[in-house]
This record gives structure tokens, C-alpha cells and sequence, in this order.
């Protein structure tokens, strides 16, 4: 069956650090992946998308590429800051899916 | 702003006596799901509707249940809520259930069972 795996948190930075967190995913045919960010709390919130192989999905500074050849969706930011301490879920929806299958998600604590 | 409401955002219950959880949502999707959060846990899809076509995971304990009376509400019904139920409930709505559908997630209810 779609699984996801990413990297085991907390991941802890100063601020303008830089940032990868590590997503792999197994699934047949093309799937669609999504990152997501979860503050204390809080639901969650769409961070960005790809739908197809070598897509880039971006928003507020982060960014992750499709991977089709090393399934891979990682994501990255260059300069973190404080207010971007979270949980970040990788998630993807199968081609024909309909329930997105999210990763354990990883913590980040960011500190000035 | 289209939205996904969920209320209450913190739901407090006891050993056994019925809950239900409401989301609303003013983006007009076609889909409403439930999904489940436990603690440091990955979220997990219970069900959801597509219009009015239920469509239950196999896993998902026969002691949840949901309603969807028109477009805009959907409920989730716990009929006995044990100690393990307790946990996050996000509600999420999208246009359409296969393809590359964004899902959109409302704030949640945090249920706490006594």
C-alpha cells in the first residue's frame, strides 16, 4: 500500500538557518504530495503542492521538488525563523486515492 | 473568507455518553471527510462524504458515525466514547475525491474523554 516516511524529529535550529526535512514516499503509478504545517493547537494548514514528477511546490520561503526517481519530496527553507516552530506532515494522495497518507510528521523548534 | 468550521474546538465527555462533533464549511466542496489525530500522531482518515455518499475506512470502529444533512454540514457522532477515542478531530473538505485534490482542514475538536 502508499506509505510515507520522513525523518525522525525534533529537529532544533537557530534562526536563519537552513532547513531540510526529508520525505520519501512509496506508492504505485503518480501520486500527488503535499506538505502540511500544524502549529501548537492548531489544524492543519496547506504549506505547498506538487502533482507531477519534477514539479516544484513553494510558498512563504519553503520549497520541495517531486522526485519521481528517488521518491522523494523533501523540503527546504534557507533562512528559518522562530515563528516557523511546528509540526510539518508529508502527505500524499494516491492516483486514484481519496485519504491523504500523511508521515509521522517531524517537529521543528526554531530559537533567536 | 471561504472557510471550514469546526466546533467546539475543545470537547470535554465522559466514559460511555454520546458526542457529536460539527464542521461546516462555506467553500461549496463537493467532499467532507473526518480525520482522527492521536497524540504525536500522523492523522488518519475515518470516512467521508462525497454529496451524499458515505464511504467508511475499513478500520474505522463501527462506534463512529457521520451525517451529512446538506452540502455545507457535515457531524461526526461518537455513540459510546471510550478513553482511547480520545484525541483530535479534523474535519477537511475538497472539490472532488480523486486527482489532485487539495484537502483544506478546519481547526479541529480536541476530545477529551473522562
Amino acid at each position: 500500500g502508499n506509505s510515507v516516511t520522513q525523518m525522525e524529529g525534533p529537529v532544533t535550529l537557530s534562526e536563519e538557518a537552513f532547513l531540510t526535512i526529508n520525505c520519501t514516499y512509496t506508492a504505485t503509478g503518480y501520486p500527488s504530495l503535499f506538505w502540511y504545517v500544524q502549529y501548537p493547537g492548531e489544524g492543519l494548514q496547506l504549506l505547498l503542492k506538487a502533482t507531477k514528477a519534477d514539479d516544484k511546490g513553494s510558498n512563504k520561503g519553503f520549497e520541495a521538488t517531486y522526485r519521481k526517481e528517488t521518491t522523494s519530496f523533501h523540503l527546504e527553507k534557507g533562512s528559518v525563523q522562530v515563528s516557523d516552530s511546528a509540526v510539518y506532515f508529508c502527505a500524499l494522495i494516491g492516483q486514484a486515492g481519496t485519504a491523504l497518507i500523511f508521515g509521522k510528521g517531524t517537529t521543528l523548534s526554531v530559537s533567536s | 473568507d471561504a472557510m471550514v468550521i469546526q466546533n467546539p474546538r475543545y470537547q470535554v465527555t465522559q466514559f460511555g455518553k454520546p458526542v457529536t462533533l460539527s464542521c461546516s464549511q462555506t467553500l461549496n466542496h463537493n467532499v467532507m471527510y473526518w480525520y482522527q489525530q492521536k497524540s504525536s500522531q500522523a492523522p488518519k482518515l475515518l470516512f467521508h462524504y462525497y454529496d451524499k455518499d458515505f464511504n467508511n475506512e475499513a478500520d474505522t470502529p463501527d462506534n463512529f458515525q457521520s451525517r451529512r444533512p446538506n452540502t455545507s454540514f457535515c457531524f461526526l457522532d461518537i455513540r459510546s466514547p471510550g478513553l482511547g477515542d480520545a484525541a483530535m478531530y479534523l474535519c477537511a473538505t475538497s472539490g472532488d475525491r480523486q486527482g489532485p485534490q487539495t484537502q483544506y482542514f478546519g481547526p479541529g475538536t480536541r476530545l477529551l474523554v473522562l
